[in-house]
């Protein structure tokens, strides 16, 4: 089993509507929570990351940490075609661990004119 | 700023190969990573360095290699390229968490087929 679970999709929706993304763990020693957008034949660009538990928004993004549950997740308001890409949740450790990530599979997203 | 540029961009390689894949990055950053992308598993890290001068495993750094002679360059070797190495390989640089993250930036990536 995966560390990180992350559903494939594709994940099609409107324009407007809200978009939905989840991640679930395993590993309970996870401090930092990241979501990375990627477009086709691109790299991976940091959109958000959340420490420990609890919510963060910025923008029409919406971030949400469940530590006790090993559930985040990943909203997106409004949804513009522009968003459509894959998007990737990645944690890691504390300090002492290092800097080191560990992604999940990526869901990707259409968001439809 | 270029950021972090690699090269080649894409690559056919016969198996049994060896290949260098390149990647510099112009933002003076302690840190670089290589992974690898393969459909429905995310990104894999290969190896990483923290500094110049050292380097450590990763996930899955069997048949790969990687030196860091200075700051800005960090190149993958593939001594023996075998068709399971077919992906895409992304270089990515942070600086070293002084705090307890730092944002790791990704370049374009090489696409790479081993026949």
């Amino acid at each position: 089993q995966k560390e990180v679970e992350q559903d494939p999709g594709p994940l099609s929706v409107p324009e407007g509507a809200i978009v939905s993304l989840n991640c679930t763990y395993s590993n309970s020693a996870f401090q930092y929570f990241m979501w990375y957008r990627q477009y086709s034949r691109k790299g991976p660009e940091l959109l958000m990351y959340t420490y420990s538990s609890g919510n963060k928004e910025d923008g029409r993004f919406t971030a949400q940490v469940d530590k006790s549950s090993k559930y985040i997740s990943l909203f997106i308001r409004d949804s513009q075609p522009s968003d459509s890409a894959t998007y990737l949740c990645a944690m890691k450790g504390d300090k002492a661990a290092g800097n080191k990530l560990t992604f999940g599979g990526g869901t990707r997203v259409l968001v439809k004119p | 700023i270029a950021g972090i540029t690699q090269a080649p961009t894409s690559q056919i390689l016969a198996a049994g190969r060896r290949m260098t894949l390149r990647c510099t990055q112009d933002m003076r950053h302690n840190a670089m990573y290589w992974y690898r992308q393969d459909l429905g598993l995310g990104l894999r890290l290969i190896h990483y360095s923290n500094t110049a001068g050292t380097t450590g495993k990763g996930e899955v750094p069997d048949g790969y290699s990687v030196s860091r002679a200075n700051t800005d360059d960090f190149p993958l070797t593939l001594a023996s390229a075998v068709p399971s190495q077919t992906s895409v390989y992304f270089c990515a640089s942070s600086a070293l968490p002084r705090y307890s993250y730092n944002e790791q930036f990704f370049g374009p990536g090489t696409r790479l087929t081993v026949l």
